[in-house]
């Protein structure tokens, strides 16, 4: 009983091609996070949405962008994805006081 | 001031002994502490949490110890076991409450050996 979903769990892009990543929830939480983890790295905060407030990090690139049309799905835009981007991609849901969960990621390979 | 400084980067423990990892911060509004567990290809799980008005929690095999005073957190395992070699992290965040962010630490990459 998947309850934070991503796809794809792979994704192959090409250097400049700009590439969408899905998260689905099934939890009805209010808030959704994107992460971006490279190797041996904690999960870096990329932006997240409380509601329908976005909230974008400081340091996040111009090239990564997001959208929440409903409740349960959030999308991250790479616009130009550069060698540089190719991590694993984690959404995490929230209900706000409680636990983040997070979902399984989606593995982004930039050739 | 918003860093969480986590040790050791890496950790080998023998089965049925204990796992120790630490955790320390700078900022007295963290008011949420959760410990996170990874395994290589999946997404971070919550392993237990503890809020600041409590110096321990226990479930199960793990304890997480709070020192609010020295500002440091630790993750105890007791009898490790192979199935524990995971990464761990430690975070913290503030306004949990109001839906704050978590502040991860860099990560301690747990091995049991049998």
């Amino acid at each position: 009983d998947a309850m934070v979903i991503q796809n794809p769990r792979y994704q192959v892009t090409q250097f400049g091609k700009p590439v969408t990543l899905s998260c689905s929830q099934t939890l009805n939480h209010n808030v959704m996070y994107w992460y971006q983890q490279k190797s041996s790295q904690a999960p870096k905060l990329l932006f997240h949405y409380y509601d329908k407030d976005f909230n974008n990090e400081a340091d996040t690139p111009d090239n990564f962008q997001s959208r929440r049309p409903n409740t349960s799905f959030c999308f991250l835009d790479i616009r130009s994805p550069g060698l540089g981007d190719a991590a694993m991609y984690l959404c995490a849901t929230m209900e706000v006081g409680n636990e983040q969960f997070f979902g399984p990621g989606t593995r982004l390979t930039v050739l | 001031q918003q860093q969480v400084k986590q040790s050791p980067q890496s950790l080998i423990v023998q089965k049925g002994g204990i796992s120790i990892i630490n955790c320390a911060y700078e900022n007295t509004a963290f008011d949420y502490f959760p410990w996170y567990q990874q395994f290589p290809g999946k997404g971070p799980a919550l392993l237990i949490a503890i809020r600041p008005d409590v110096s321990e929690k226990k479930e199960g095999r793990f304890t997480i110890s709070f020192n609010k005073s020295a500002k440091q957190f630790s993750l105890h395992i007791m009898d490790s076991q192979p199935g524990d070699s995971a990464t761990y992290f430690c975070a913290a965040s503030t306004r949990h409450n109001q839906g704050g962010k978590l502040i991860f630490g860099q990560g301690t990459e747990l091995s049991v050996k049998p």
